[in-house]
């Protein structure tokens, strides 16, 4: 049971470009989403999160937008950067408790120079 | 702060042997969590501890896999015995309760079973 569907699987933006990847979820008991960015060899990293009392959070060229009613949310990246290539995974959480994360399956994105 | 440390970074071993994969949790932190990612699966949680006593160890696929937590600074995960479809990254994470809800990894550890 896949309880956070996240696409594309794959995503190539040129340098300059706008990456955009979308996730939804079905459990309505989600109240926190982050994005963990994954570069070769690394572990997952938090690189931003939105609560859904918000439908946008953004920190420099990294916005998230949210869409409570729809039960999506999605990563923008403006103005791609090729050190910006890595995996990005969407996750959503129930607070209290662990606060464990389900993930998404990730998105590999390349961004040409 | 180091971050997350595990050990080895990679790690070759033939089907039927005893594999045990090693973790420092970042120093305060109370939640420590093992993931595997695959390709085919993506990243699943196999097992946490809270204070070093195993919470929940349902995603741990089978009982050749094991894990301990002898104290707050230490956390093994142990397969025994391997097989090729044990071909995977394993991380480890480590959270604070008190800190909000975002994880630290480690930089994982690369298993082939051959």
């Amino acid at each position: 049971q896949q309880q956070v569907k996240q696409s594309p699987q794959s995503l190539i933006v040129q340098k300059g470009g706008i990456s955009i990847i979308n996730c939804a979820y079905e459990n309505t008991a989600f109240d926190y989403f982050p994005w963990y960015q994954q570069f070769p060899g690394k572990g997952p990293a938090l690189l931003i999160a939105i609560r859904p009392d918000v439908s946008e959070k953004k920190e420099g060229r990294f916005t998230i937008s949210f869409n409570k009613s729809a039960k999506q949310f999605s990563l923008h990246i403006m103005d791609s950067q090729p050190g910006d290539s890595a995996t990005y995974f969407c996750a959503a959480v129930v607070s209290g408790g662990s606060y464990i994360p389900t993930f998404g399956r990730g998105t590999s994105l390349i961004v040409h120079p | 702060d180091a971050g997350v440390i595990q050990s080895p970074r990679h790690e070759v071993t033939e089907m039927g042997q005893e594999v045990t994969l090693r973790c420092k949790p970042i120093s305060g932190h109370d939640y420590l969590f093992w993931y595997r990612q695959t390709m085919m699966r993506g990243l699943e949680l196999l097992i946490y501890f809270n204070n070093n006593v195993p919470i929940d160890d349902s995603g741990m696929p089978e009982d050749r896999f094991s894990a301990k937590m002898p104290n707050a600074s230490f956390s093994t995960l142990k397969i025994q015995p391997s097989e090729p479809r044990d071909s995977a990254v394993y991380f480890c994470a480590s959270r604070s309760s008190g800190t909000g809800r975002g994880y630290t990894f480690g930089s994982g550890t690369r298993l082939t079973v051959v």
